[in-house]
């Protein structure tokens, strides 16, 4: 599974776009992007997935980069209840099936 | 519908006794994933299950944990002769396909295990 690297902290203001990057340069090309968050006490929360496409839900937005190294979480209207941890993770189903190895993630703090 | 319960929510125990911790998947689901989650730090895999088969336990620390599913429902994760760096949050998650699918995991609040 490649690396991630996340900033360890981002702030947002509320009612604006929330934009979280995520570097997976030795991302394989049957590696999945996966996005979780963690709001403090609780368990993680799934956020979306991607492989190669740009993909869309009712919670966010995930952008892949045509080279695959890189990716963007947007949140279109970040709320107070965004605020969490956020976890880009790359996983490789066929080798390491589909456990989670999370990271130091990147804090996100949706301010007033 | 119910997500994943785990209980007890709060576990404390003092340093040599046993524990056991309970996670209940959401229903229908065929994979069980126990994590570890040391303050501050992110969760870390300690096992899984595709239904009753424990295919990974590759995580677990040492062989005082020990995970099963035995009917590849309720899933008991049991941690003998607790020691203090056994105090974690231990987070369960199922998935509705097996371990090689895509689908995504669903969490619990976790147990908070203090050991004395």
């Amino acid at each position: 599974d490649a690396k991630t690297t996340q900033p360890p902290s981002m702030d947002c203001a509320e009612g604006r776009a929330a934009n979280l990057p995520c570097n997976h340069s030795t991302i394989s090309g049957n590696e999945y992007v996966y996005w979780y968050r963690q709001i403090h006490s609780q368990g993680p929360q799934y956020i979306i997935h991607g492989l190669k496409n740009n993909e869309t839900n009712e919670m966010a937005s995930l952008i892949i980069t045509e080279d695959r190294k890189s990716s963007t979480l947007i949140l279109p209207h970040a709320t107070l209840r965004d605020t969490a941890v956020y976890y880009c993770i790359g996983i490789v189903l066929e080798t390491s099936g589909s456990r989670l190895t999370f990271g130091e993630g990147t804090q996100l703090t949706v301010n007033p | 519908g119910a997500g994943v319960s785990q209980s007890p929510r709060y576990k404390v125990a003092k340093r040599g006794q046993d524990v056991a911790l309970r996670c209940d998947p959401i229903s229908g689901h065929v994979s069980l994933f126990w994590y570890q989650q040391a303050l501050g730090q992110g969760p870390e895999f300690l096992t899984y299950f595709q239904n009753e088969a424990q295919l990974d336990k590759s995580g677990l620390p040492s062989d005082r944990f020990f995970a099963e599913r035995p009917e590849g429902s309720v899933s008991t994760l049991k941690i003998q002769r607790t020691q203090q760096e056994d105090s974690a949050v231990y987070l369960c998650a199922s998935s509705l396909e097996g371990v090689y699918s895509n689908q995504p995991q669903h969490f619990g609040d976790g147990t908070r295990l203090s050991i004395l």
